[in-house]
């Protein structure tokens, strides 16, 4: 079975600055990876993902997400966050082959955006 | 424009009253999926359905069942709702995932339950 990981809880950082959220996942082949993001009382929404091909993905908003295999990990970026990224973000992954519908979450980081 | 809708955004019901939370989705997708979020242990797999009348547990489907008649409608039963169910609820939809992976999921704006 697959599983998720995103080592921070809670990142801080000033409107302007760059942004780099860590996921790391769990799976013996090669996954489908996704990054959500979900703003106060809201549903979440899907910012980019990757099934296979370049491993650079660009997403909606400005964000993108590089897929290093040898280091299983998902990590997604910003350049230059502005205040309205302030939200929870999520990184799930599910795994490959037919039938496969399901996908796990990380338990999110929380981000707040100093004006 | 993709749309997930679900029947309530707040809910308060008492212990022990059975709980119907539903969810519609207006994008011909095969994939349903109910889904809890609590503080700290993120998403969390209540069940799924893969077609009409077909469904799957996920990872905590005690005390809680689901309805699936038509396509476009995935419910939620908490049979006799209590305090621990306190939680936000999320629908989501996605297309067969057949093909040789699970495709993205499209989410509902959540419901609010709080059971006293």
């Amino acid at each position: 079975a697959q599983s998720v990981t995103q080592p921070d809880i809670h990142i801080t950082v000033s409107e302007g600055a760059s942004l780099e959220l860590r996921c790391n996942y769990s799976y013996g082949a090669t996954p489908y990876l996704f990054w959500y993001v979900q703003s106060p009382g809201q549903g979440l929404q899907l910012l980019l993902k990757y099934f296979s091909g370049d491993t650079l993905v660009q997403g909606i908003k400005g964000f993108e997400a590089e897929f290093k295999r040898s280091q299983s990990s998902f990590n997604l970026r910003k350049p230059s966050v502005h205040w309205s990224d302030a939200a929870e973000y999520f990184c799930a992954v599910g795994a490959s082959g037919a039938g496969s519908y399901q996908l796990t979450f990380g338990k999110g980081t929380k981000l707040s955006v100093i004006p | 424009d993709v749309k997930v809708t679900q029947s309530s955004r707040y809910l308060v019901k008492r212990t022990g009253e059975k709980v119907f939370l539903e969810c519609v989705q207006d994008m011909d997708h095969e994939n349903m999926f109910w889904y809890r979020q609590d503080p700290g242990l993120g998403l969390r797999l209540i069940y799924f359905s893969y077609d009409v009348k077909m469904k799957e547990k996920g990872d905590i489907p005690e005390g809680y069942s689901v309805s699936r008649e038509k396509k476009e409608r995935f419910s939620l039963i908490l049979e006799s709702a209590s305090t621990n169910q306190t939680s936000m609820y999320l629908c989501a939809s996605s297309l067969s995932g057949r093909a040789g992976g699970p495709r993205e999921q499209y989410f509902g704006p959540g419901t609010r339950l709080t059971v006293t």
